[in-house]
């Protein structure tokens, strides 16, 4: 089946600094690609849905300037946490969708993030 | 209430029992997603289906269209079984499923021991 790398697997930052996570589709262009978020115990909660070359539309309640949000390639999207807070802390995963892959999903591994 | 519920929350069997988990969800779909999440957070897709029955291996999974209900099963588990199990849908596009996100059910943590 098709491939999404997700990077980092970890990261701990400090607050107030900002965190990068790649998502990358390997074997197949990724015209629309979700970014979600759990928090433990919690189920998946769409946070974002970006489009190739177009602004990403934010779930509500979800910080547009806060959770950045790039799909410049049909292969890769990121995900920046600015100014991250210890409240940030949760695992970020993607999930990436191809012309003619109809809605079958196709998962990164995730990021655990931990902000101290 | 959520539009995704899945039951059992927790689940523990020994090896080589059968074992089955529910998801009823109160939207119109165009399929239904198992994922499995391992400890480590990484999430592979089982399955993705839109009517009757599907199988890998020791995996099952059914889903009934008209009342809303799909089951996940596994025969002869096994400790490498061992895992969060996901019940997701893809909302229909009268229910805001233009984009193609999912809606995911809390999971059903499985533990099987030896």
């Amino acid at each position: 089946g098709a491939v999404v790398s997700q990077h980092p697997s970890r990261v701990i930052c400090k607050s107030g600094t900002s965190v990068k996570i790649e998502c990358r589709s390997l074997d197949f262009q990724a015209t629309t690609m979700f970014w979600y978020r759990q928090f433990p115990k919690q189920s998946l909660m769409l946070m974002a849905t970006s489009n190739e070359g177009s602004k990403a539309t934010y779930e509500q309640g979800v910080e547009k300037d806060k959770f950045l949000i790039n799909h410049a390639s049909l292969t890769l999207s990121t995900l920046t946490v600015t100014s991250a807070h210890p409240e940030d802390s949760s695992f970020y995963i993607c999930s990436a969708r191809g012309r003619g892959q109809g809605v079958e999903a196709f998962f990164g591994q995730g990021t655990r993030l931990t902000v101290v | 209430k959520n539009e995704v519920e899945q039951s059992p929350q927790n689940l523990t069997a020994q090896e080589g029992e059968f074992i089955t988990i529910n998801c009823s969800y109160s939207v119109g779909i165009s399929a239904l997603h198992w994922l499995q999440q391992h400890p480590g957070g990484g999430i592979v897709s089982l399955f993705m289906l839109s009517s009757g029955k599907k199988k890998h291996g020791r995996l099952i999974a059914t889903i009934n269209i008209q009342e809303k209900h799909s089951s996940l099963h596994i025969t002869a588990s096994h400790p490498r079984d061992s895992a969060v199990y996901i019940c997701a849908v893809s909302p229909a596009m009268n229910y805001g499923g233009s984009q193609g996100n999912l809606i995911f059910g809390k999971g059903t943590k499985l533990s099987v021991k030896p």
